[in-house]
């Protein structure tokens, strides 16, 4: 069963310009959620979708965004991107049955100059 | 809401012997999953080992063993005959019932030849 792929899995954006990560989860799962993982703050929740539908959120500004497909395939976006914002994003599909094991993509490492 | 917290940014432990790593929570709710997860240097991040709140008995896997214990909301990580293999962040994460998963901001550990 192949894994969660992610790409790219290196960006480089300047200040201000917009980015586009991609997650294709595991076949069979219908959940996917997104992390941002950065050396100070460890892994924080972005979001999660389920059935193309946002199931969870977390404490992130407007600027972060993200959408499923019916494919179970996921995008997040970051627009006017800010310095702070240079960080591995991880993206996770979740395994259905009820303790919810995550499986986690390599990542995409952002980072913004 | 609920907050996971680990204690112990870095830790060594020679090879053959035996660490702990501790993580507490915090939480109102009586029914939830608790997990390990290992991420090696570069690697992508996987899961060591789970805890169904419910359950009185501490989970194991092979040379991986919890210390859950409830009323004090704590939830440590024994790994015995540590091998070089085992070195990497670990993160302890805490799944609520709204399906929302916390992680701590994660241990890095450093296998001592």
């Amino acid at each position: 069963k192949a894994g969660v792929t992610q790409t790219p899995r290196y960006l480089i954006k300047t200040r201000g310009q917009q980015v586009t990560l991609s997650c294709s989860p595991i076949s069979g799962h219908r959940s996917v959620s997104w992390y941002q993982q950065t050396p100070g703050q460890g892994l924080q929740f972005l979001f999660e979708y389920f059935s193309e539908t946002q199931r969870n959120k977390g404490n992130f500004p407007g600027r972060f965004s993200g959408r499923q497909f019916s494919n179970s395939r996921s995008e997040m976006n970051v627009s006017t991107l800010e310095l702070g914002d240079s960080a591995l994003y991880l993206c996770a599909s979740v395994a259905s049955g009820v303790s919810g094991e995550l499986f986690f993509g390599e990542g995409s490492r952002l980072t913004v100059l | 809401a609920q907050t996971v917290t680990q204690s112990q940014p870095e830790m060594s432990v020679q090879e053959a012997e035996t660490v702990t790593l501790s993580c507490t929570y915090d939480t109102s709710e009586s029914d939830y999953y608790l997990f390990w997860y290992k991420q090696p240097p570069s690697r992508q991040m996987i899961l060591v080992i789970r805890q169904e709140a419910y359950k009185q008995q501490n989970a194991t896997e092979n040379r991986f063993s919890v210390n859950f214990q409830k009323a004090a909301k704590s939830f440590s990580l024994k790994i015995s005959d540590s091998q070089l293999g085992d070195a990497a962040m670990y993160f302890c994460a805490y799944r609520s019932r709204d399906d929302k998963i916390i992680f701590g901001k994660g241990t890095r550990l450093h296998i001592l030849p």
